[in-house]
């Protein structure tokens, strides 16, 4: 079956520090892969998106890198900042019409 | 408003009482979604409307029935809820339900936080 799994937080990070959250996915075929931020009260956000293998999909600083052979599609950012504090979902689909999400990463950026 | 749009944005109800949430799209998409969240827990997928057509309903308890009288508008009708329904109730929409060989980004709204006591 289709199915993400990424790292369990919450994430506490300082300001300016590097950000990796893990995503691996099952899937057959070849899906297409996402990362959403859902920040305080409000919806998923679509932050970055790649459709086949070794596509980078990037966005506001985030960057993930679609790998085939090992199943990831791990997020990271270079130096993040307090307004990166949000709740970031990885998700596949194979058509377009079921998305699969992971359980949510919770990341807070202090100071 | 743009967007997506949730109403109400918090929810109390008690087992016996009868609720509705509502969901309005502002965005010209043909496609409309509810999902559950709960806590640590990947979202959970409960109904797809494609053109105000109900094209999934993934093994959702009858306790909850979906409405979506046209593409704008979706509707998640509530009766005798548990306490383990607690959770975040969110719409998101679509600009169509499948597309062979891609994907269409889902716009999600806020959310309704359900608590049933």
């Amino acid at each position: 079956g289709n199915s993400v799994t990424q790292m369990e937080g919450p994430v506490t990070l300082s300001e300016e520090a590097f950000l990796t959250i893990n995503c691996t996915y099952t899937a057959t075929g070849y899906p297409s892969l996402f990362w959403y931020v859902q920040y305080p009260g409000e919806g998923l956000q679509l932050l970055l998106k790649a459709t086949k293998a070794d596509d980078k999909g990037s966005n506001k600083g985030f960057e993930a890198t679609y790998r085939k052979e090992t199943t990831s599609f791990h997020l990271e950012k270079g130096s993040v900042q307090v307004s990166d504090s949000a709740v970031y979902f990885c998700a596949l689909t194979r058509t377009g019409n079921q998305f699969y999400f992971g359980t949510g990463t919770s990341l807070t950026v202090i100071p | 408003e743009t967007g997506v749009t949730q109403t109400p944005r918090h929810l109390v109800m008690g087992m016996t009482n009868k609720k509705s949430l509502k969901c309005e799209q502002h965005l010209g998409h043909n496609a409309m979604y509810w999902y559950k969240q709960s806590a640590k827990k990947p979202l959970e997928l409960m109904f797809v409307y494609s053109l105000e057509e109900r094209v999934e309903n993934n093994s959702v308890p009858s306790r909850f029935s979906p409405e979506c009288p046209n593409s704008s508008h979706l509707f998640l009708h509530l009766h005798t809820l548990q306490p383990e329904d607690s959770a975040l109730y969110l719409c998101a929409s679509s600009q169509e339900w499948w597309v062979s060989g891609g994907s269409y980004e889902q716009y999600f709204g806020p959310g309704t936080r359900l608590t049933v006591t």
